[in-house]
């Protein structure tokens, strides 16, 4: 089982910054890695598939990469809308599909 | 507009089955694209894959769940299911039924929360 580690637990980011999120893949997953956004209450939502191909939909502010064992997330110009958590999730090697803990990022 | 739907008991009693459907509205559950699936969410915590079902039926279960997981679909009603046998505690969970296209989960369902309970 391909086991995903997400960092950091918590990223706290003023609205209008940065973010960038962390996911490593125990063992290489190629670029068979998804990212998702969940916020309170809701299902979550695909953003990234591919390491780095966005969804339908999703704004062009978020940006996946990496391949291999190492990915980034990141969102260029946080909106108040972005505040939530998200999770990274390997399709390289399954069952089982994994994903990591997830990433909580809130408002600093 | 794909959209599906989870439904079945709020409450399972310890050691008995839990049982879920997801219809599907808005696609074709037969389409050669697309694994239907479950995955689940323990109140608090992360997602775990339960398992995958191609419209033919082939399967694919997380090893961890895999004896006590049955996945069946039923094309003719556009609905496919989950059914979990001698569930614990450790079972409650919000269950959401999903689509899988290119090994991403780019549909979900609004999400069922089973509580394992007497």
């Amino acid at each position: 089982e391909v086991l995903m580690t997400q960092s950091p637990a918590t990223l706290s980011v003023s609205p209008g910054e940065r973010a960038t999120l962390s996911c490593r893949a125990s063992q290489s997953v190629s670029s068979y890695l998804a990212w998702y956004q969940q916020k309170p209450g809701q299902s979550p939502r695909l953003l990234i598939y591919g390491a780095s191909i966005r969804a339908s939909g999703v704004p062009a502010r978020f940006s996946g990469s990496g391949s291999g064992t190492e990915f980034t997330l990141t969102i260029s110009s946080l909106q108040s809308e972005d505040f939530a958590l998200y999770y990274c999730q390997q399709y390289n090697s399954w069952p089982p599909y994994t994903f990591g803990q997830g990433t909580k990022l809130e408002i600093k | 507009q794909l959209q599906l739907q989870e439904s079945g008991p709020g409450l399972v009693k310890p050691s008995e089955t839990l049982s879920l459907t997801c219809t599907v509205s808005g696609a074709s559950i037969s389409s050669s694209s697309y694994y239907w699936g479950w995955i689940r969410q323990p109140p608090g915590k992360g997602l775990e894959w339960v398992g995958s079902i191609y419209y033919y039926g082939s399967t694919y279960y997380n090893p961890s769940l895999e004896s006590r997981v049955t996945i069946s679909i039923d094309t003719s009603k556009n609905q496919f299911s989950l059914r979990l046998s001698s569930v614990t505690a450790a079972d409650t969970a919000v269950y959401y039924c999903v689509r899988r296209e290119w090994g991403a989960f780019d549909y979900w369902g609004q999400g069922t929360l089973v509580t394992v309970s007497s």
